[in-house]
């Protein structure tokens, strides 16, 4: 039971470097998310995904980009990482049902010196 | 921003029954009532969600407000290990789920 798989699990960037975060999901599931969860506070929406080739931005989209040329990947890409990016990201997936439960992997640890 | 509100923290004896309210007074007729957690270190879980009737499952049991503006969430008899946040959530318009700051569950053995 795979379910959404998020790698690396831990990271630290310095300030100006760029890095891919990977999500991937074996239930094919056409709706995918990713959030940020800064400390004590709850998940922020950065990018969502209807489908392959689909993608739209969330509540704090500002820094990051994303591709989505399958169904079961979901890459969010931050390029010229500053400090405010110090955060957890945490990818998600559903079925297109609009009320079906989210999945959420562990969650990628990023600090950004 | 959540619509939802909830207290900060609650605290519970373990094999007692937990109830944890949820204010949602903007909810629209459509919304559905979400209910996850999130254990330390984790990515937050599904628990259970609603839309106008009381919902049981294997965790937990939905009570949700004749009105809809308010819900509870509960756990029959508390363990160490449902010691998490718990976060009430409206469904926003694309299904994705807007979380506020949920409450701390704390249980003691």
């Amino acid at each position: 039971n795979a379910g959404v798989t998020q790698t690396p699990k831990f990271r630290i960037l310095k300030i100006g470097q760029s890095m891919t975060l990977q999500c991937t999901q074996d239930m094919n599931h056409n709706y995918m998310y990713w959030y940020r969860q800064d400390p004590g506070m709850g998940l922020k929406l950065i990018y969502y995904s209807v489908g392959a080739g689909i993608t739209d931005k969330g509540e704090v989209p500002n820094g990051y980009n994303v591709s989505r040329s399958t169904t079961e990947d979901f890459p969010l890409r931050l390029e010229l990482a500053a400090p405010s990016q110090t955060s957890v990201y945490f990818c998600a997936s559903r079925p297109t049902w609009r009320n079906q439960p989210q999945h959420f992997g562990d969650g990628t640890r990023l600090s950004i010196l | 921003d959540a619509k939802t509100t909830q207290p900060n923290s609650m605290e519970s004896n373990e094999e007692e029954p937990v109830h944890l309210p949820c204010n949602h007074s903007t909810i629209s007729g459509t919304d559905y009532i979400h209910w996850y957690r999130q254990l330390p270190s984790q990515g937050p879980e599904y628990v259970i969600h609603g839309l106008t009737s009381n919902v049981n499952n294997r965790m937990a049991s939905l009570a949700i407000a004749e009105d809809r503006k308010s819900s509870t969430l509960i756990l029959h008899r508390a363990t160490l290990r449902d010691a998490a946040v718990y976060y009430c959530i409206q469904g926003g318009s694309q299904g994705n789920l807007i979380f506020g700051k949920g409450t701390k569950l704390s249980v003691k053995p």
